[in-house]
Order: structure tokens, then C-alpha cells, then sequence
């Protein structure tokens, strides 16, 4: 597709329950990133890839979070156990490079709501 | 650890009127971006500044980079309602610059 690709586009889910965000990067795009943007703050750093390689993930919160890119493509984002603080918008990027260079395209987001 | 602190984070103008938002930050890097966000939208790449003492310029918003005083700078000429939105800037670490550090945000509002 023309553009980074996030699914779904909100998710609403009870406390507890596990969730998975999908990420389909711009194609042939090396590195994809995955960040967090909580209500009137910018977006923060969770992980990132470059192919399948797992690159950094100093910014994942806790251990119920985690990321995987089996086969360098699509990026899933997974949520364990759910609690109400997961709330955020979750962002991915890709770029066609390692690193950020001119810059990443973001996608559109995918808005998790934990009730 | 790198910070990076925007002010005003709040700023409303009238059309017409010109303005700037601040960037410093707080490691050294030759990275610096700006973005822009729309409610409820992800963010749009708007400048690249790569070097010390460059200067990009788009329609009324121009942008540059000070990497001896780690300050960056939005410019706002003669403002439009359209301009209305929120301002991030971002600064690379890591190799490669992988890793974005963003600051809080500027809301822009501007009023007829």
C-alpha cells in the first residue's frame, strides 16, 4: 500500500483481556518502530526493527508488552492482561533505512481503550 | 537521557499575526524534526533539519537549527485558521538516529 497500514483502528477491551495491534509498514521499509502517545504528550519510544531483528525495546513498560516481526514485514504489538494505564494511542512507523534519517512515515494509530 | 522541552505549549493566535515556538533539548544531536497532528491524527512529517544553522521553509512555517545552543525554532507567518493544529518537534539519538525523543507538543489555535 501507499502508506504505513495500522488495524484495527480502535480497540476497546476489558481490563485483563489480551490484546494484538497489527502493523503493516510501507513496503520494501527496512525498519519499523513502534511508539506510544498518551493524551497531551508526545509520542514515547517502545521498540523497534530493522528486518525481523528486534533492535531495542528499552521502551516496552513492563514484560506484558511485546513486539514481534517474524518475517520482516508486518509488526504485531501485543498486550497482556490489560490494565486501564495501557490506554493510548499506539503508532507505528517505518523508514526505508536503518534509523530515522529524513524521517519516518507514521501510520494512522490504533487507539486502545481498556475499560 | 535526552529531553526535549517545547514552549509555549499553548498558543493562540489571531490570523495574520506572526509567532515562534521553541525547541531546546538537552544532549547533543544534528537531528532535529518537526511534525504536525491533527486531533485525532497521526503525525505528519513537516521539516528535516540536519545540519547546524539549517533553515527550511514550507508556505508560512519556517524552521531551523541551532546545534551549539540545542535550540530549533517553528516560525509562524501571518497565520491561518488552517495552520491550527498541534506542533511537535523530535531529536534523534541512537545509531542511525533510530530513536525519536518528542516533546510535549505545542497546540496551535488560531482565531479569525
Amino acid at each position: 500500500g501507499a502508506g504505513v497500514s495500522q488495524s484495527p483502528r480502535y480497540k476497546v477491551t476489558k481490563r485483563g483481556q489480551d490484546v494484538a495491534l497489527r502493523c503493516d509498514p510501507i513496503s520494501g521499509h527496512v525498519s519499523l518502530y513502534w511508539y506510544r502517545q498518551t493524551l497531551g504528550q508526545g509520542p514515547e519510544f517502545l521498540t523497534y526493527f530493522n528486518y525481523e531483528a528486534q533492535q531495542d525495546k528499552s521502551g516496552l513498560p513492563n514484560d506484558r508488552f511485546s513486539a514481534e516481526r517474524p518475517k520482516g514485514s508486518f509488526s504485531t504489538l501485543e498486550i497482556q492482561r490489560t490494565e486501564q494505564g495501557d490506554s493510548a494511542m499506539y503508532l507505528c512507523a517505518s523508514s526505508p533505512s536503518f534509523g530515522v534519517g529524513y524521517g519516518y512515515t507514521f501510520g494512522s494509530g490504533t487507539r486502545l481503550t481498556v475499560v | 537521557e535526552l529531553k526535549v522541552e517545547q514552549n509555549p505549549l499553548f498558543l493562540s493566535m489571531q490570523e495574520g499575526k506572526n509567532y515562534t515556538i521553541y525547541c531546546n533539548y538537552s544532549t547533543t544531536s544534528d537531528r532535529l524534526y518537526w511534525y504536525r497532528q491533527d486531533p485525532g491524527k497521526s503525525l505528519e512529517s513537516l521539516f528535516v533539519l540536519l545540519s547546524n544553522g539549517a533553515v527550511k521553509q514550507e508556505g508560512r512555517l519556517m524552521a531551523s537549527l541551532d546545534t551549539k545552543a540545542r535550540l530549533s525554532t517553528l516560525h509562524i507567518t501571518a497565520a491561518v485558521h488552517d495552520l491550527s493544529a498541534t506542533y511537535f518537534c523530535a531529536v534523534g539519538s541512537g545509531g542511525s538516529n533510530y530513536k525519536l525523543t518528542f516533546g510535549k507538543g505545542t497546540l496551535l489555535t488560531v482565531n479569525p
